[in-house]
């Protein structure tokens, strides 16, 4: 299995901070790297998809960048509904893995 | 847009099979595929399998002896069995559309393993 390790496990911010938030794989896997947003009791949603191509309806503050194993989520300027905790999840290969999750709190 | 929701009893005893069915609305399931992800309370997401509309799966091997993933097309439902659960297996269970991407998710259903 393709291991996902984020960076940091949580962070603290305010609202305009740029926040930037790794993911590493165990393997490379070219560009075939997602990224999500969870929002508490709510399921993740779909905010990057292979590596930079932003999602429908995602605002353009967020954006990633990487390929092989290292690959970033960046948000320019936070926002109040910002605070949430994102994964990163590999599609090259099954079975697909997802990182274990980084906290962005206030 | 399509709309996901996962349906099925909240509780599970040990030793017995938890079962439970995904409706798509609006939206056809042909022509996709179809996943289930759960994520274990305050833990992170795992990855339980997808099934194309044609009924071909793929499941993470850690379960692969355990689950079950089937697809109904008349009701434009898919399923998901796991057998011989153990409180392990007490997660919310999301309904997704996709297999490499997930870009559509049911809004979770809370299964609890206890007797």
């Amino acid at each position: 299995d393709i291991q996902m390790t984020q960076s940091p496990s949580s962070l603290s911010a305010s609202v305009g901070d740029r926040v930037t938030i790794t993911c590493r794989a165990s393997q490379s896997i070219s560009s075939y790297l997602n990224w999500y947003q969870q929002k508490p009791g709510r399921a993740p949603k779909l905010l990057i998809y292979g590596a930079s191509s932003l999602q429908r309806g995602v605002p353009s503050r967020f954006s990633g960048s990487g390929s092989g194993t290292d690959f970033t989520l960046t948000i320019s300027s936070l926002q109040p509904e910002d605070f949430a905790t994102y994964y990163c999840q590999q599609s090259y290969s099954t079975p697909r893995t997802f990182g274990g999750g980084t906290k962005v709190e206030i | 847009q399509v709309q996901l929701q996962e349906s099925g009893p909240g509780l599970v005893k040990p030793s017995e099979t938890l079962s439970l069915t995904c409706t798509v609305s609006n939206g056809s399931i042909s022509s996709y595929y179809w996943s289930w992800i759960r994520q274990p309370p305050g833990k992170g997401l795992e990855w339980i399998g997808y099934i194309y509309y044609s009924g071909s799966t793929n499941y993470n091997p850690s379960l692969k002896s355990r689950v079950s993933i089937s697809v109904d097309m008349s009701k434009n439902q898919f399923s998901l069995k796991v057998s011989s659960v153990t409180a392990a297996d007490t997660a919310v269970y999301y309904c997704a559309r996709g297999q490499r991407t997930f870009d559509y998710w049911g809004q979770g259903t809370l299964v609890t393993v206890s007797s």
